[in-house]
């Protein structure tokens, strides 16, 4: 079965502390993504990268930095982080061709920040 | 640019019932249509798309929709709901890029017994 995995299903982090969210795709796809999702604000796209090293700001990229050193691993990296960082992220990957086959999806990382 | 609107952030229906979630989107190019799915704490899984052809397009669980493309919508329906199919669930558009997903912001179904 094919797999997005997300390393950590619940973080509690405090205020100012640098944070790594990890994503691994065993799929060989192109595309992977980081988004946050909040009650009544969907799903928003904080960054993306269709390639290793290949990175593009999403919608919300402030406060936000990522890394893809390997195609299956993107990294989301919260410099110093915030309480209003805490949130659902959400990963996802996909082919780099087309949209077709859609977006799979992580189960998740919920953090806090305290 | 593309946009999607989800009509109803919360939909409460009884077991058994007829349910439809709307969705209509904005687009300047042709679109392909997709309806994801979330169950409690857990990610997104696809329900459905509509790339090309029929407009009605059949998914998992018993769900369908159909994409209007005179009025922009792609509705969500399924004839009979049950309490395992309270969930979220997200409509996306992709157009114009040909590897981007636009999220509209999700409507809650609430199945009650």
């Amino acid at each position: 079965d094919v797999k997005v995995t997300q390393s950590s299903r619940y973080l509690v982090k405090r205020t100012g502390e640098k944070v790594f969210l990890e994503c691994v795709q065993d799929m060989d796809h192109e595309n992977m993504f980081w988004y946050r999702q909040d009650p009544g604000l969907g799903l928003r796209l904080i960054y993306f990268s269709y390639d290793v090293k290949m990175k593009e700001k999403g919608d919300i990229p402030e406060g936000y930095s990522v890394s893809r050193e390997k195609k299956e691993r993107f990294s989301l990296i919260l410099e110093s982080a915030s309480t209003n960082q805490t949130s659902m992220y959400l990963c996802a990957s996909s082919f780099s061709s087309s949209v077709v086959s859609g977006y799979t999806f992580g189960s998740g990382t919920r953090l806090t920040v305290v | 640019a593309q946009s999607v609107t989800q009509l109803d952030s919360q939909v409460p229906v009884f077991e058994e019932a007829p349910v439809e979630l709307r969705c209509n989107y904005s687009s300047s190019v042709s679109v392909y249509l997709f309806w994801y799915v979330q169950y409690p704490n857990q990610g997104l899984q696809l329900l459905l798309k509509y790339l090309s052809g029929s407009t009605l397009v059949k998914g998992i669980n018993g769900f369908e929709a159909e994409f209007n493309k005179s009025q922009t919508s792609f509705h969500l329906r399924k004839p009979s709901v049950h309490i395992s199919d309270t969930a979220e669930y997200f409509c996306a558009v992709s157009g114009g890029s040909n590897y981007k997903l636009t999220f509209g912001k999700g409507t809650l179904l609430t199945v009650n017994p």
